[in-house]
């Protein structure tokens, strides 16, 4: 049972445009959902994070949106640039437990 | 660099052989974790070791096996390893605060082993 769902798979977007990523979640006893980027040969690094308390998020770029009682969030990229193509992965977490992670987006910025 | 380094980058093994992953973590936290990377699969976590206790995720196979000495180096021991353990076994930590209440802790990756089993 995957507790984190995560689309679409890949996403292609052109250079200046929004790029929208969404996730949905079953546990309801998440309270941490943070968004990572990664790289080719690298590991994830953390982009934001929100927790459930707030519907909203901005830093820079990029914006996370939450509905808890939807059980769902978004990552949005405003002014995507070619150097954000990158996988992005959402997660959550309940207290102290490790992250739950989606399978990830593989998003393309074409210049 | 995120403070997490692991070696070797690169690891090509039989399924005889036994073997094993390094990885330190510079940034003095006190809670280090392995997760799985496969292709088209979300990352798995594997172990974890906080506050020097290991929780373990039962549906880990016993063919990995790992030790944490301190609360800067974790270890995964392999052996008798399958093919379908071919992946990215990344290796993460954070800074887990003592006490109640809902701990939010930023993990920080290292750049991962790929493993490759023949």
């Amino acid at each position: 049972q995957q507790q984190v769902k995560q689309s679409p798979q890949s996403l292609i977007v052109q250079k200046g445009g929004i790029s929208i990523i969404n996730c949905a979640y079953e546990n309801t006893a998440f309270d941490y959902f943070p968004w990572y980027q990664q790289f080719p040969g690298k590991g994830p690094a953390l982009l934001i994070a929100i927790r459930p308390d707030v519907s909203e998020k901005k830093e820079g770029r990029f914006t996370i949106s939450f509905n808890k009682s939807a059980k769902q969030f978004s990552l949005h990229i405003m002014d995507s640039q070619p150097g954000d193509s990158a996988t992005y992965f959402c997660a959550a977490s309940r207290g102290a437990d490790g992250l739950t992670f989606g399978k990830g987006t593989h998003l393309i910025i074409q210049p | 660099e995120t403070g997490v380094t692991q070696t070797p980058r690169h690891l090509v093994m039989g399924m005889t052989n036994k073997k094993s992953l390094k990885c330190e973590q510079h940034l003095g936290h006190n809670a280090m974790y392995w997760y799985k990377q496969s292709a088209k699969k979300p990352l798995e976590l594997m172990f974890v070791y906080s506050l020097e206790e290991r929780v373990e995720n039962n549906s880990v196979p016993s063919r990995f096996s790992p030790e944490c000495p301190n609360s800067s180096h974790l270890f995964l021991h392999l052996h008798t390893l399958q093919p379908e353990d071919s992946a990215l076994y990344l290796c993460a930590s954070s800074q887990k605060l003592t006490g109640a209440g809902s701990n939010q802790e930023t993990q920080y990756f290292g750049p991962g082993t790929r493993l490759l089993v023949l």
